[in-house]
């Protein structure tokens, strides 16, 4: 069964360090997206893209994050100067267009720890 | 804007009823959703109800819809030991992008 696949699994980086999170969303799927979950709160949305380029974004998604679709298959979120409070899980999403039941497929995450 | 609550965790025991809730706030809300998170995955759909429904079911799962309240519920009948998950509860509102608002998530403990 195709799915969204995320790496790295965990990476810790120290503060201002640059991260570069990867998924490979399922390879029919047009739309994209980033979640974000600290450690006891909410999915947060981050960031929808679809036809190379960003389509919603949340207020959470300011100047230090950015997403690309470097080739055919990649879907990939920069943060360029990590923060402490950058800790937490993130989930990459694809969904299939013309699905208006909003039916998201998820990746297993990614978990980041700011040092 | 849009928001959704519910609680952290539940706990019950093997071959009883779970009976997860969740509030949300956005009455335009078009669709409500529950995920499932099983430990080492990814968020993964189990139901969702359109927003003129009341009930929607499906082999075990009962979801009941109290727009009055803005107030969704999912029960689980019979609850398993592999039902141990965490449940999210999601709303989408009209708009175009159906892009789901997710709440905290639900522990569901299952214990023999």
């Amino acid at each position: 069964e195709p799915e969204v696949t995320q790496t790295p699994s965990h990476q810790v980086t120290q503060m201002g360090q640059e991260v570069i999170l990867r998924c490979v969303p399922i390879s029919n799927h047009l739309y994209f997206y980033w979640y974000r979950q600290i450690l006891g709160q909410k999915v947060e949305f981050l960031v929808s893209f679809y036809n190379n380029e960003i389509s919603e974004k949340s207020e959470i998604f300011d100047d230090q994050f950015s997403v690309e679709r470097p080739d055919g298959s990649n879907f990939t979120l920069k943060i360029r100067s990590t923060k402490l409070e950058d800790s937490a899980m993130y989930f990459c999403a694809s969904s299939e267009q013309g699905q208006n039941t909003g039916e998201l497929f998820f990746g297993e995450g990614s978990r980041l720890t700011v040092l | 804007g849009e928001d959704v609550e519910q609680s952290l965790f539940l706990s019950v025991r093997e071959g009883d009823s779970s009976v997860i809730n969740c509030t949300y706030t956005d009455s335009s809300s078009t669709y409500l959703y529950w995920y499932k998170q099983e430990p080492g995955a990814g968020l993964q759909l189990l139901t969702y109800i359109f927003s003129n429904m009341d009930m929607k079911q499906d082999q075990r799962l009962t979801v009941l819809l109290n727009k009055k309240d803005k107030h969704l519920s999912l029960r689980i009948a019979d609850t398993q030991t592999g039902d141990s998950a965490i449940y999210f509860c999601a709303e989408s509102i009209t708009g175009g992008s159906y892009i789901p608002t997710f709440g905290r998530g639900t522990s569901l403990i299952v214990h023999p």
